[in-house]
């Protein structure tokens, strides 16, 4: 399972935008790059999804570079509600992503 | 979106107890659920993997006589905490995966804490 690295916390103010990156070294051919979100006291919840270059959704933009080695979760204009922990991880695609493991996350704080 | 429905969302009860958590998913089948163990400030711990009609996979140190997972169908999920005791008190999240190449969705979680 490849492992992830990313930046224990973050801080940032109300309508900057925000670049977390994720070490994946170890990435394999048919793993897939995910991201969740985490509030206290619920699940993760699902944000973004990729595999290699650049995908967006209405909430966030994933970035891949070629070599997969990393890639960087953009919030573009954080508000308050954006403070969580985020979680980069990655998992074999063609398997539905068995067997998740979990890292530190990175606590985002976004503050007034 | 894919949801994933946890009940109960907090439980307390007595040492010595066993509690049931269910997980449902609700608006796709599910052939895998995935049980998660959260203590505070700490990251989500894999307890164990749960396919449909077969017995669960427990991860290394997760005692399977002491949580019992059952699925027996392609919605449901549960995890029973036998004779529970204080230490067992946690946040504990399902999780569902359908198709293939599509990521796991996760229910809100259960918080439980044993007196």
């Amino acid at each position: 399972l490849a492992k992830t690295t990313q930046p224990i916390s973050m801080d940032s103010y109300e309508g900057q935008e925000v670049n977390i990156t994720c070490s994946h070294n170890n990435i394999a051919t048919n793993d897939y790059i995910t991201w969740y979100q985490q509030f206290p006291s619920q699940g993760p919840r699902f944000i973004i999804q990729g595999y290699k270059t650049k995908v967006t959704n209405e909430v966030a933009s994933l970035f891949i570079p070629a070599d997969r080695k990393s890639s960087t979760l953009s919030l573009p204009r954080v508000s308050l509600s954006d403070t969580a922990v985020y979680y980069c991880l990655v998992g074999d695609g063609q398997t539905g992503f068995q067997k998740l493991v979990f890292g530190t996350g990175t606590r985002l704080l976004v503050s007034p | 979106g894919a949801v994933v429905s946890q009940h109960p969302s907090w439980v307390i009860c007595k040492s010595g107890t066993s509690v049931k958590i269910e997980c449902r998913s609700l608006d796709f089948q599910a052939t895998t659920m995935f049980w998660y163990r959260q203590f505070p400030k700490q990251s989500l711990m894999l307890m164990a993997t749960s396919n449909e009609g077969s017995k669960a996979t427990y991860e290394q140190g997760v005692e399977k006589d002491k949580f019992l997972i059952n699925h027996a169908s392609l919605t449901l999920s549960t995890l029973t905490v036998t004779s529970a005791h204080p230490e067992d008190s946690s946040f504990y999240i399902c999780s569902a995966l359908g198709q293939a190449s599509q990521p796991q969705h996760f229910g809100d979680g259960t918080r439980l804490s044993i007196l």
